[in-house]
């Protein structure tokens, strides 16, 4: 199985800060990968599909990009509704391993 | 609009099974490929199955491979997840998601516990 590693696991920053996640994967995935935010109670939403494609309706703020094994996921300026938690998510191979999770709050 | 909406979760004891089911509306159902996807009590996500568009292919993580079954009924815009011998460690939120999970299920909660 290909193994997603996330860090960190856990961050604090400032409105308007930038903040940037990384994920590894533990051998090369190409650009299947995705990337997701996910609220307390609710279903996970996809941002970023094939490493740097943003999913329509999502703010610019977002931003994916790597390729092969070491992935970033950044949002440029911080919003206080970009509390949540972000997953990283590969689908070159089954089964479709995500990452740890990396829980975003607010200083 | 595309939905995804599941249901079918609830208690049941170790050794039980449980069926759940979702619902896919405002896409043609047919074309695409769907997965379960589980998320344990404040954990991460964890794939489950996933089955093509015709059934051809199906897919199971090792977790469950035995004891769960996917299926779909393309005439009736549903997929399902047959749950048997649960264990306490199949406690979660079940979500259904489309292809390559694109469009999410609101998930539905099973608990197993005696």
């Amino acid at each position: 199985d290909i193994q997603m590693t996330q860090s960190p696991s856990s961050l604090s920053a400032s409105v308007g800060d930038r903040v940037t996640i990384t994920c590894q994967a533990s051998q090369d995935i190409s650009n299947y990968l995705n990337w997701y935010q996910q609220k307390p109670g609710k279903a996970p939403k996809l941002l970023i599909y094939d490493a740097s494609n943003l999913e329509t309706g999502v703010p610019s703020r977002f931003s994916g990009s790597g390729s092969g094994t070491d992935f970033t996921f950044t949002i440029s300026s911080l919003q206080p509704e970009d509390i949540a938690t972000y997953y990283c998510q590969q689908y070159d191979n089954l089964p479709h391993t995500f990452g740890q999770g990396t829980r975003l709050e607010i200083k | 609009e595309v939905q995804l909406v599941e249901s079918g979760g609830g208690l049941v004891k170790p050794g039980g099974s449980l069926r759940l089911s979702c619902a896919a509306s405002g896409f043609t159902f047919s074309s695409y490929s769907m997965n379960w996807v589980r998320q344990a009590p404040g954990k991460g996500l964890e794939w489950v199955s996933s089955i093509s568009s015709s059934s051809s292919y199906i897919y199971y993580a090792d977790s469950v491979k035995g004891r769960f079954t996917i299926s779909r009924d393309n005439a009736k815009n549903s997929l399902y997840l047959q749950m048997n011998s649960l264990r306490a460690e199949d406690t979660a939120v079940y979500y259904c998601a489309r292809d390559q999970n694109r469009y999410w299920g609101q998930g539905t909660l099973v608990t197993v516990s005696s």
